[in-house]
């Protein structure tokens, strides 16, 4: 079946990278996404990878896609007090839906 | 005006109550969905629409009512809910067009059953 796997909470320093990992299990998945979602508001996207693409980069955001391992990362460079949110990982999966990881709750302290 | 807006933003009703969730969608996408955010619990996929047509029902209670009068809009309708109904509804819309098709939430409605 599909299922898309995250861990739950990440700490780090302001100023640190952080890095938030995924794993998935559907092998035909095309796309995969990070979306983010601060307090009181919805899901934002962020970036997404074409399943043949290893990696792509755009501003402080890295994704890298390990399709052999079924994994997918988020680095995200000098995280800010405004990254704190949780942040999902999602594959698309059959007939036009996403499948959603749980999210990995991101806290940024001083 | 932002992509895709919600209404009500906070809603609270008894368990007799009927109330609706709006959707509105500015983007020009030909799908959209209703997920509910529970607290420790990953999204779950309600309803699919695809062209005003539902293509996706994941075996949701019948006390929730979708309805799609056109491609950018959406309802969902509440009637004699439980309290373990309480959660966060977002709604969101897609392209669907078999490029990359990344949903664009909307900010979610809050709803609480007493």
């Amino acid at each position: 079946g599909e299922d898309v796997e995250q861990s739950l909470f990440l700490s780090v320093r302001e100023g640190d990278s952080s890095v938030i990992n995924c794993t998935y299990t559907d092998s035909s998945s095309t796309y995969l996404y990070w979306y983010k979602q601060e307090p009181g508001a919805g899901l934002q996207l962020l970036t997404y990878i074409f399943s043949n693409m290893d990696m792509k980069q755009d501003q402080r955001l890295t994704v890298l896609l390990n399709k052999k391992d079924k994994h997918l990362s988020l680095r995200i460079a000098d995280t800010q007090t405004g990254d704190s949110a949780i942040y999902f990982c999602a594959e698309d999966g059959q007939r036009n839906k996403l499948i959603f990881g749980a999210g990995t709750r991101l806290a940024v302290h001083p | 005006e932002t992509g895709v807006t919600q209404t009500p933003r906070h809603l609270v009703m008894g368990m007799t109550n009927k109330k609706s969730l709006k959707c509105e969608q500015h983007l020009g996408h030909n799908a959209m969905y209703w997920y509910k955010q529970s607290a420790k619990k990953p999204l779950e996929l309600m309803f699919v629409y695809s062209l005003e047509e539902r293509v996706e029902n994941n075996s949701v209670p019948s006390r929730f009512s979708p309805e799609c009068p056109n491609s950018s809009h959406l309802f969902l309708h509440l009637h004699t809910l439980q309290p373990e109904d309480s959660a966060l509804y977002l709604c969101a819309s897609s392209q669907g067009d078999g490029g990359p098709s990344p949903l664009h939430f909307g900010n979610g409605t809050r709803l609480t059953v007493t």
